[in-house]
């Protein structure tokens, strides 16, 4: 079975301070990778997805970018962030044959 | 456009009873379906699934309905445990193509003693 490795857990930036958000798998290879924002009390919202090296594809215009620079690495990352980028954001891995899972998840608070 | 619907953000109900959770979607395509459960401050963790060439699938006190005709699934849980109480995701996605996984906008069960 797959096991996704994601952190830091929680995350406090200010404002205008860039992001890094890192996603690793183990137990699989070429797996689709995803990354979900959940805002305070609303639902998952997909972010991003990637089905293979370099291939990203995006959901959402917003402050964020993805990448993967690696089969089984998926980065989110932001270059400013604003107070609106505040969530929490789970990594997902997955495919047909391995199911899909998720990480832990990290806490951003933008203040 | 939601493609995945959960039309009650909350279900509460007494420890025993069965609990069901719906979900209705829109894209005829999907092809798989999943549900999910999340605490708070956790990642959601995989509960069970179905094939759209399935019209039920059983885990334990978990089982998936499909109505593909309805475009509509819906999760049971029998009988309903205080530990239930969290909040359900559905998820569909179409295997060949794109495959983004959609999710609905969650239930919040609470399985009242």
């Amino acid at each position: 079975s797959q096991t996704i490795h994601q952190w830091p857990a929680t995350l406090v930036q200010p404002v205008g301070s860039p992001l890094s958000l890192e996603c690793t798998v183990e137990g699989t290879s070429n797996p689709n990778l995803y990354w979900y924002r959940q805002a305070a009390g609303r639902g998952l919202q997909l972010l991003f997805y990637s089905v293979g090296i370099g291939q990203i594809s995006s959901e959402v215009p917003q402050n964020l970018s993805a990448s993967r620079p690696q089969d089984r690495q998926f980065i989110l990352s932001s270059k400013k962030l604003l107070l609106s980028d505040s969530g929490f954001y789970l990594c997902l891995s997955g495919g047909k044959i391995y199911g899909y899972t998720f990480g832990s998840g990290t806490r951003l608070t933008v203040v | 456009d939601q493609q995945v619907k959960q039309n009650s953000p909350s279900l509460s109900v007494q420890e025993g009873r069965i609990s069901i959770l719906n979900c209705d979607y829109t894209n005829s395509m999907f092809d798989y379906f999943l549900w999910y459960k999340k605490y708070p401050a956790e990642g959601p963790t995989f509960l069970i699934s179905i094939s759209s060439i399935k019209d039920k699938n059983e885990d334990g006190r978990f089982t998936v309905f499909l109505n593909k005709s309805a475009k509509h699934l819906s999760l049971h849980i029998v009988p309903s445990q205080p530990g239930d109480s969290a909040v359900y995701f559905c998820a569909a996605i179409k295997i060949q193509g794109a495959q983004k996984l959609v999710f609905g906008q969650g239930t919040r069960l609470t399985i009242n003693p």
